[in-house]
């Protein structure tokens, strides 16, 4: 149980355009969500936390209308990467939280989305 | 100061060696802490929680000390297959909110 799905694994965009990356969880359901980022070498850095149904929680220096995070179901939770810059490619990875019954309460990871802004 | 302080190194050691990861936590109302491992360019996999009494699953122990907010982990007869990055995560209280250390690199040789 507790498995987290994150789409696409790979993307190569150009400079300006947006990408989105789904994050599913995809059998139990998942009240929290994390999106974290991950710059080569570094530690992964929790980028906002959202529960489903409200605005997502940015972190310091996250900015929210650059990463757009999405919550509408208690299985999906979307960042759009708006107008993305060289600067941005990253290994993005989500993460979900939620009751699993008799497993307790899980926290499973999405196995994470490489981008590349060229 | 970082949240999590992890000594990044590589450490390189032969097949069979004992080697101890440290992790120092700045917070001291965190709650829960874990030791994750990530294989390059994979996401984080959980490998053990760490409780306050030590605990050991297998070749892997880990300690916890709230007074000094260090963590630590052994992991002894190294493998091959050992050679990874070794994070350490601390949860803080009341929330889902993780805090990853940097990783520490292991690089286990024949």
């Amino acid at each position: 149980g507790a498995v987290v799905s994150q789409h696409p694994s790979r993307v190569i965009c150009k400079s300006g355009t947006s990408v989105k990356i789904e994050c599913r969880s995809l059998d139990f359901q998942a009240t929290t969500m994390f999106w974290y980022r991950q710059f080569p070498k570094q530690s992964l850095m929790l980028m906002a936390t959202s529960n489903e149904g409200s605005k997502a929680t940015y972190e310091q220096g996250v900015e929210k209308d650059k990463f757009l995070i999405n919550h509408a179901s208690l299985t999906l939770s979307t960042l759009t990467v708006t107008s993305a810059h060289p600067e941005d490619s990253s290994f993005y990875i989500c993460s979900a939280s939620g009751w699993l019954g008799q497993g307790g309460y899980g926290y499973t990871f999405g196995s994470g989305t490489r981008l590349t802004v060229v | 100061r970082k949240e999590v302080e992890q000594d990044p190194g590589p450490f390189n050691v032969p097949e069979g060696a004992t080697v101890a990861f440290n992790c120092t936590y700045s917070n001291s109302a965190s709650q829960s802490f874990f030791w994750y491992r990530q294989d390059c360019r994979k996401e984080p996999k959980l490998l053990m929680s760490v409780y306050s009494s030590g605990n050991e699953d297998g070749r892997f122990t880990a300690q916890l000390n709230r007074a000094s907010q260090y963590i630590s982990l052994l992991i002894r007869d190294s493998k091959l297959s050992d050679s990874a990055t070794y994070l350490c995560v601390v949860r803080q209280g009341g929330t889902y909110k993780y805090i990853f250390g940097t990783g520490t690199r292991l690089k286990v040789l024949a």
